[in-house]
């Protein structure tokens, strides 16, 4: 059911930015765009989300492809901390207000 | 503020015993709740959602059920539980509206022995 298409694994190096990439070609136009990353033993956490324009907030920032076909997450620069899955999925509210996640960017941050 | 509470975080429970996980949202109302699982070293697996009280829509057939009793609260249940149910089980809420996010508590690690 998940919708979109993300690598399993990325390393960045500490304090460079990190550009974390997702496709959900088969995006509707009602679709909002959301990312959420894990910690180990956590839950995921609220990162950011987005329709059509490009969005900052004090956490990341989300460039959405002009077709909306891609997205690309952007941590300005990398912490230890910032180390975690990070989940892009669909908010579908045209099927019933489903998340559906899936496997994700295991980010791997070296110092 | 809206704040989501789970319980308990850890539970150890024999095959064939029952299940009983809570999850109550407090600061809004008539929020959509979820139940995901996640098995180890794997992605969030949706279980239930409901967007009102006694809705309650399954995406996965399996031994578990789950209820809506009140507005703020939503159980997972199961009558017997499988060894295959072991797994982080986690609640979350939101919005109706679609650019609402996803709330999640800290989850419930359940193995089953």
């Amino acid at each position: 059911d998940a919708k979109t298409t993300q690598p399993n694994s990325m390393e960045s190096n500490e304090e460079e930015p990190v550009h974390l990439p997702c496709n959900h070609s088969t995006i509707s136009g009602t679709d909002y765009i959301h990312w959420y990353r894990q910690l180990p033993s956590q839950g995921p956490e609220y990162v950011i989300h987005g329709l059509t324009s490009n969005v900052n907030n004090r956490m990341a920032s989300l460039a959405i492809a002009e077709d909306r076909k891609s997205s690309t997450l952007i941590l300005h620069r990398a912490t230890l901390r910032d180390a975690a899955v990070y989940y892009c999925i669909l908010r579908d509210q045209g099927t019933g207000n489903q998340f559906y996640f899936g496997t994700g960017t295991s980010l791997t941050v070296i110092p | 503020s809206q704040t989501i509470h789970q319980w308990p975080a850890t539970l150890v429970q024999p095959v064939g015993s029952p299940l009983s996980l809570e999850c109550t949202v407090e600061g809004t109302s008539n929020p959509n709740l979820y139940w995901y699982r996640q098995a180890a070293g794997r992605g969030l697996q949706l279980l239930f959602y409901s967007v009102g009280i006694g809705q309650i829509s399954s995406e996965v057939p399996q031994n578990l059920s789950a209820s809506r009793p009140q507005d703020r609260q939503f159980i997972l249940s199961s009558k017997k539980l499988l060894l295959s149910d072991s797994g982080f089980y986690l609640c979350a809420w939101s919005e109706g509206q679609r650019n609402s996010p996803l709330h999640f508590g800290n989850g419930t690690r359940l193995t089953v022995t």
